[in-house]
C-alpha cells in the first residue's frame, strides 16, 4: 500500500519565522513527490515537485523541499513566512512514468500570527 | 489563462436525487481526475480518466460513475445521492505523468 503521512495536523508560527512541514512516504520504485497549498475555500495550487536530480527543489514564493530516500521524506521549508502563507499544505506522491494518480497526505494547517 | 473549471460551485440535493458535477479544462490534457475532500482525510481519489471513454476506478468509486465523451470535459455522476456523499469535490488535470496537477476550485455538495 502506498501511503503519504503528514505528522503535524496544525503548525502555528509568527510572521518572519521559519517553518518546516514534514512529509513521509511509503512507496516502491521511482517516486514523484509534490507539495500543494490550499487557501481557505479554494482549490489546491502547485508549489513544487521532485522526481529526479537535485534532492533540494525550489518552488514558488520562497518554498523549498528536500527529498531523502534514506528517510523516505520530502519535507517542505520556508525561511521567513508571511501572513499570506496561512493555508493548508498537502504533500502528494505517485509513481513516475505512469499516468498514475497522486496519493495525498491528510494536510498540515499553517497559521501565521502577526 | 489555462485553467480547470468546475460547475456548479455549490449544490444542495435531497437524498435519492441524481447529481451531475461538471469539469472542463482548456489545456488539452489527456488525464483527468475526480477527488473528494473531507476534513482530516485529505483528498481521496474517486476516478481517473486517461482520455475519452478510457476511465478507471480510483480508491473510492462506490456510488459514483463518470463520463468523458470529449477530452476537455469530465463529469462525475451520483445516481441516487446519499448523505455520506456530502463533501467537496475537486477535478484536476495533468499534462503528462511527471507534471503537476491543475485543480479546479471545487464543488461543495450538501446532500440532505
Amino acid at each position: 500500500t502506498q501511503t503519504v503521512s503528514q505528522s503535524d495536523a496544525h503548525v502555528t508560527v509568527f510572521e518572519g519565522d521559519s517553518v518546516e512541514l514534514r512529509c513521509n512516504y511509503s512507496y516502491g520504485g521511482s517516486i514523484y513527490l509534490s507539495w500543494y497549498i490550499q487557501h481557505h475555500g479554494r482549490g489546491l495550487q502547485f508549489l513544487l515537485k521532485y522526481y529526479s536530480g537535485n534532492p533540494v527543489v525550489q518552488g514558488v514564493n520562497g518554498f523549498e523541499a528536500e527529498f531523502s530516500k534514506s528517510d523516505s521524506s520530502f519535507h517542505l521549508r520556508k525561511a521567513s513566512v508571511h501572513w499570506s502563507d496561512s493555508a493548508v499544505y498537502f504533500c502528494a506522491a505517485s509513481q513516475t512514468g505512469f499516468a498514475s494518480a497522486l496519493t495525498f497526505g491528510s494536510g498540515t494547517k499553517v497559521i501565521v500570527l502577526p | 489563462d489555462m485553467k480547470v473549471t468546475q460547475m456548479p460551485r455549490y449544490l444542495i440535493k435531497r437524498m435519492g436525487e441524481n447529481v451531475l458535477l461538471e469539469c472542463g479544462q482548456d489545456m488539452s490534457h489527456e488525464t483527468m481526475y475526480w477527488y473528494r475532500q473531507d476534513p482530516g482525510l485529505g483528498l481521496q481519489l474517486i476516478y481517473i480518466s486517461y482520455d475519452v471513454d478510457s476511465n478507471s476506478e480510483g480508491d473510492i468509486p462506490k456510488g459514483y460513475r463518470v463520463s468523458r465523451k470529449k477530452r476537455e470535459h469530465f463529469s462525475l455522476i451520483l445516481d441516487s445521492a446519499k448523505t455520506n456523499q456530502t463533501s467537496v469535490y475537486f477535478c484536476a488535470s495533468r499534462r503528462h505523468p511527471n507534471s503537476d496537477y491543475t485543480f479546479g476550485s471545487g464543488t461543495r455538495l450538501l446532500v440532505i
